[in-house]
């Protein structure tokens, strides 16, 4: 079945360094990888999301990059503040299976001051 | 604009009671995606409705769990006969059409005792 592997689980970066997380996926039919930030006791927050036409996809500090041939996609934080800590969870879709979000299993990010 | 809205936010059943979630998905959206997440973990795809149709239940137990999306009114998603493994905050989320962009809801955190 479809799977989305994410990793790592935890990372800690100093404030004004950068984070990257990265995750692959199982499911070739998967076009559509959006990025959710959630902090703790809220609901999932979209923060960038890319498509399976695109490699790359920049919004100010956020960066992610996919390999449709490798089945990989990554998340990059450039200039780390604060308020980035949260877990932040990786995710696929695919629109051969009725657009359900399998998601990865989250990193925990602190930044540390 | 008024988006995904959850009801209630807080839920304690005992052991056996009924549980009943309510969703309300943002204006004009027909789609409907019910999510689960355990404490500490990632979150889980249940069901995907659109307005009166189960489109995909693949994720939902087969026992005890149902969703339903009527013409008019919220998804409901009822759990009979709470065990307390189904402690969790469940998310609801809509989307405008398959494969775009959901909206989460802030979730309903169901504690059974």
């Amino acid at each position: 079945g479809e799977n989305v592997e994410q990793h790592p689980s935890t990372l800690s970066v100093q404030e004004g360094d950068s984070a990257v997380i990265k995750c692959t996926y199982s499911d070739s039919a998967s076009n559509y990888f959006p990025w959710y930030k959630q902090e703790l006791g809220k609901r999932p927050q979209l923060i960038i999301d890319i498509r399976s036409n695109v490699g790359e996809k920049k919004d100010q500090r956020i960066a992610v990059t996919l390999n449709k041939t490798a089945k990989h996609f990554s998340l990059h934080i450039t200039e780390t503040q604060p308020e980035d800590s949260a877990v932040y969870f990786c995710a696929a879709i695919s629109i051969s299976s009725a657009s359900k979000i399998i998601f990865g299993s989250g990193t925990r990010l602190s930044i540390r001051p | 604009n008024a988006g995904v809205m959850q009801n209630p936010r807080h839920l304690v059943r005992r052991r056996g009671q009924e549980a009943r979630l309510r969703c309300s998905p943002m204006k004009g959206h027909s789609h409907v995606y019910w999510y689960r997440q355990l404490p500490e973990e990632g979150l889980k795809f249940m069901v995907y409705l659109q307005k009166e149709n189960i489109i995909d239940e693949s994720g939902m137990p087969k026992e005890r769990f149902s969703a339903e999306f009527p013409k008019e009114g919220p998804s409901i998603l009822r759990i009979q006969q709470v065990v307390r493994g189904d402690s969790a905050a469940y998310f609801c989320a809509s989307s405008l059409y398959q494969g775009n962009e959901q909206f989460f809801g802030p979730g309903t955190r169901l504690t059974v005792l």
